[in-house]
């Protein structure tokens, strides 16, 4: 069984540039997370989708970022612009039940560089 | 709001020895709580996670964890760790009704030959 499958692995680009990022979720997976995780820290929660719909977006700044999930399989991300303090991994995390305590899988991330 | 401590960021241990990773937690009643493990380049992976019954959960790789509520702990422990477990461990705590995981800032352990 494939994983969760995120790309770019490595993004690298100018402030006030945009950026994106898509995950393919686990087959069959209806809960798709997306996360932010900082240099030394854990990751924490941007938004998270049941299906096609956003259930919690509370900590996702919607001021720069945005994210879909149409068809509710396949999600991007976006950063539009982005900032120097952007600069960090996104984390992509799939699950087969609709709450947060079903176990998580996730893919590698996108680590972004932001110049 | 419930909020996890992992009062380690550095562990380091010759190979073979034994492993104790400390997670403390705070939340009123009794949480949900993980072990995740990140290794270089890849995704986390659970390791383990308790609900509620037995104290001691056994999981993954030859880990368990041990859920104490008067100490609010959550520690990871393995008998015996090979140069393979060297990577990231995260400790995670849910709460009911947030329906939301969250975590510590992590503990990297460093395996010595």
């Amino acid at each position: 069984e494939a994983g969760v499958v995120q790309s770019p692995r490595y993004k690298i680009i100018e402030k006030k540039q945009p950026v994106a990022f898509w995950c393919n979720p686990i087959s069959g997976h209806n809960t798709l997370y997306w996360y932010l995780q900082n240099l030394g820290q854990g990751p924490e929660l941007l938004i998270r989708y049941e299906n096609e719909e956003a259930v919690d977006d509370s900590q996702l700044p919607k001021d720069r970022f945005s994210a879909e999930r149409l068809k509710g399989v396949d999600s991007t991300l976006k950063i539009q612009p982005a900032e120097l303090g952007d600069s960090a991994v996104y984390l992509c995390a799939s699950s087969s039940g609709l709450t947060s305590y079903n176990e998580q899988f996730f893919g590698p991330g996108t680590r972004l560089t932001v110049l | 709001a419930q909020s996890v401590t992992q009062p380690d960021i550095h562990i380091t241990v010759s190979e073979g020895a034994s492993l104790e990773l400390r997670c403390n937690y705070s939340y009123g009643a009794t949480p949900y709580l993980f072990w995740y493990v990140q290794s270089p380049g890849q995704g986390l992976q659970l390791l383990l996670k308790y609900f509620s019954g037995d104290t001691l959960v056994q999981g993954i790789k030859g880990f368990e964890a041990e859920f104490k509520r008067s100490q609010s702990s959550f520690n990871l422990r393995k008998p015996s760790v090979h140069w393979s477990d060297a990577a990231e461990y995260f400790c995670a705590v849910g709460a009911g009704r947030d329906d939301k995981i969250i975590f510590g800032k992590g503990t990297r352990l460093h395996i010595l030959p």
